[in-house]
């Protein structure tokens, strides 16, 4: 079946520490996103990307960093320069107006 | 700018209609989305509206008004499970199809 596998599920940081969240997707979409959702909140774009080798920063992408190698393939670095990374993390891929989000990845400092 | 705007809260009994309104301002539009979030889960989609008028779809329904920036999601014959964040987007009209999002409605269905 296709969809959108993000891993790890639950991912703890060391203040200090990068951390890489996993985004695979295999729909063949050209187009993936990464979103950031705080309790209670919506989701805030942080990085998108149309093909491979391009991405853009969203509303709140200081302190992270992306890389589109591959089409399939779509991953969210959260660096230390991130001063508040505790969230959950959603990667979404779309081809005309379908989206699809993966399960989330929940970030926390420890 | 870019804003979408969402009650917070709702509350409503089983068995009602419920109707959470969406208001937005952005620079581009090509299409409104609601979803449905279950705390902790991701997004799934309820509708899709980029003209004018009532999407009907089982017991969820979506308007939208363009000229007014104005859409509303209503919730028929309200069960327990409905229970749940509604999330209003927006697509952009740019190339990147981005999806801007509001802060969520939370809705709390008692019996």
């Amino acid at each position: 079946d296709g969809g959108i596998t993000q891993s790890p599920k639950y991912l703890f940081r060391k203040e200090g520490q990068n951390v890489t969240l996993s985004c695979e997707q295999n729909l063949n979409h050209d187009a993936m996103y990464w979103y950031r959702q705080d309790p209670g909140q919506g989701l805030r774009l942080i990085y998108y990307s149309q093909i491979v080798n391009d991405f853009q920063k969203g509303d709140i992408a200081e302190g992270y960093s992306v890389s589109r190698e591959k089409k399939e393939s779509f991953p969210l670095t959260v660096t230390s320069a991130q001063k508040n990374p505790t969230a959950f993390y959603l990667c979404a891929s779309s081809m005309d107006y379908g989206y699809t989000f993966g399960s989330g990845t929940r970030l926390t400092v420890v | 700018g870019q804003n979408i705007d969402q009650p917070t809260e709702m509350t409503a009994t089983e068995g009602a209609i419920v109707q959470i309104n969406c208001t937005y301002q952005t620079s581009g539009f090509n299409g409104l989305f609601w979803y449905q979030q279950h705390a902790g889960e991701a997004p799934t989609f309820l509708s899709y509206n980029v003209l004018d008028g009532l999407e009907e779809k089982g017991r969820f329904s979506s308007f939208l008004s363009r000229s007014k920036g104005y859409s509303y999601l209503l919730l028929k014959e309200l069960q327990m499970k409905d229970s749940a964040s509604y999330l209003c987007a927006v697509r952009d009209s740019g190339g990147y199809n981005k999806l801007i999002f509001g802060a969520g409605t939370r809705l709390a269905v008692h019996p």
